[in-house]
């Protein structure tokens, strides 16, 4: 199965510092790759997406850096905030069509005040 | 803003017994999703439709599984017979173009 390894598994920064999670895909395939944020109890919500055809993408606080040629995307927050705190997930898919999203297992961020 | 929601919140059902959770998808999205999620695990793809029928399916997706949509809003996902590894967050999602948006989710408990 084309897998997406997403890391670091947990995740501590202080207020202000710039978290960085990490994602790695194999199907090259894929041309769509969304992150999603989730708090507990609730579903995932759609932060930021990119497509392969840029390297960067910046929503407020929110930036992916996309690297096609080693099939590596990070999700990047500025000055993060302790509002930030939840569990972030990786996701790709083919864009066209209807496929499902394959999910990274998860980073569980914590920001401490 | 619309969003996906989804009925109940939460199911408690005995082990062998047929489940349906159900799912009103954002209203001029065309392409409808199933996931679902043991507790502290990654999301997992389940089933997704559109045209009124099933487009693709993961390997969990089996025969104790099927979709609906019985009318222009809702959107279903029935477990026939369930077992206790059932037992998950079951979300929902829709799409239009290309963002998949989710619901708030079924937490599915099986006993």
């Amino acid at each position: 199965q084309q897998q997406v390894k997403q890391s670091p598994q947990s995740l501590i920064v202080q207020k202000g510092g710039i978290p960085i999670i990490n994602c790695a895909y194999e199907n090259t395939a894929f041309d769509y790759f969304p992150w999603y944020q989730q708090f507990p109890g609730k579903g995932p919500a759609l932060l930021i997406a990119i497509r392969p055809d840029v390297s960067e993408k910046k929503e407020g606080r929110f930036t992916i850096s996309f690297n096609k040629s080693a099939k590596q995307f990070s999700l990047h927050i500025m000055d993060s905030q302790p509002g930030d705190s939840a569990t972030y997930f990786c996701a790709a898919s083919k864009e066209g069509g209807a496929d499902g999203l394959t999910f990274g297992k998860g980073t569980h961020l914590i920001i401490q005040p | 803003e619309p969003e996906v929601t989804q009925t109940p919140s939460h199911q408690v059902t005995q082990m062998g017994q047929e489940v349906i959770l159900r799912c009103v998808p954002i209203s001029n999205h065309l392409y409808f999703y199933w996931y679902r999620q043991i507790l502290g695990q990654k999301v997992e793809f389940l089933v997704s439709f559109y045209n009124n029928e099933i487009s693709e399916k993961s390997e969990i997706f089996d025969d104790q599984f099927s979709v609906e949509r019985p009318d222009g809003s809702n959107f279903t996902l029935k477990i026939r017979s369930t077992k206790l590894e059932d037992s998950a967050m079951y979300f929902c999602a829709s799409r239009n173009l290309y963002e998949q948006y989710f619901g708030p989710g079924t937490r599915l408990t099986v006993t």
